[in-house]
């Protein structure tokens, strides 16, 4: 089993919609989890952290968690052709003073 | 704030050479990072520092890679001798104490022939 499982995609959504995009994680020990969004070519970027089951918004981002189903997501409200990149989940574990990525979900949004 | 700067950009050497890759992270953040990401391979953890010290080096590879951090504050990474499989893209990534939300590097392209 992978520590991270992100489905690779791509998922193609219209412009305008709500994409959804998740991660499931093998360490039950995990606090902290983040999602980074990654451009073709260039390097990771941190969009956002949860550390609570929940929820945790910031602007059209939504990240959620639930630790009991080893679980985490990110929502993209009224996404945007810009958003267009490959999305990495990212939690930090127990054991490990570094964080584990995903593979990554592809996010392809249709003008 | 300047950001986390790697070079060089981009290298390609022969196989059985060496190459030296340098990051020079944010001022100020005592963790320093690799990662490598070999083509259609997830990103993968190599080492931690914390200012000078290796933290955790165990997705080092093998002895063929030799990372350094100088005084705390760049950090090198020597692969010697090269082999084909080190190909990829080689993150480095850094943040203050206590956080895990690093900013990444632009990444050096190592392509061995």
């Amino acid at each position: 089993q992978k520590e991270v499982e992100q489905n690779s995609g791509p998922l193609s959504v219209p412009e305008g919609a709500i994409a959804s995009l998740n991660c499931t994680y093998s360490d039950r020990g995990s606090q902290s989890f983040f999602w980074y969004r990654q451009y073709s070519g260039k390097s990771p970027e941190l969009i956002m952290s949860i550390y609570s089951n929940g929820d945790q918004e910031d602007g059209r981002f939504t990240a959620q968690l639930n630790k009991a189903s080893q679980y985490v997501s990110l929502l993209i409200r009224d996404s945007q052709p810009s958003d267009s990149a490959t999305y990495l989940c990212a939690p930090h574990g127990t054991g490990r003073r570094a964080l584990t990525f995903g593979s990554g979900t592809r996010l392809q949004v249709q003008p | 704030e300047a950001g986390v700067t790697q070079f060089p950009s981009h290298s390609v050497i022969e196989k059985g050479q060496t190459v030296t890759l340098r990051c020079d992270p944010i001022s100020g953040h005592d963790n320093l990072y690799w990662y490598r990401r070999v083509m259609g391979k997830e990103i993968k953890f190599l080492l931690h520092f914390v200012k000078e010290s290796k933290q955790d080096e165990s997705g080092m590879p093998n002895n063929r890679f030799l990372a350094e951090r100088t005084g705390g504050t760049y950090s090198t990474l020597k692969v010697q001798p090269a082999e084909l499989e080190d190909s990829g893209v080689y993150f480095c990534a850094s943040s203050h104490a206590g956080t895990y939300g690093y900013t990444f590097g632009s990444g050096t392209r190592l392509t061995v022939v």
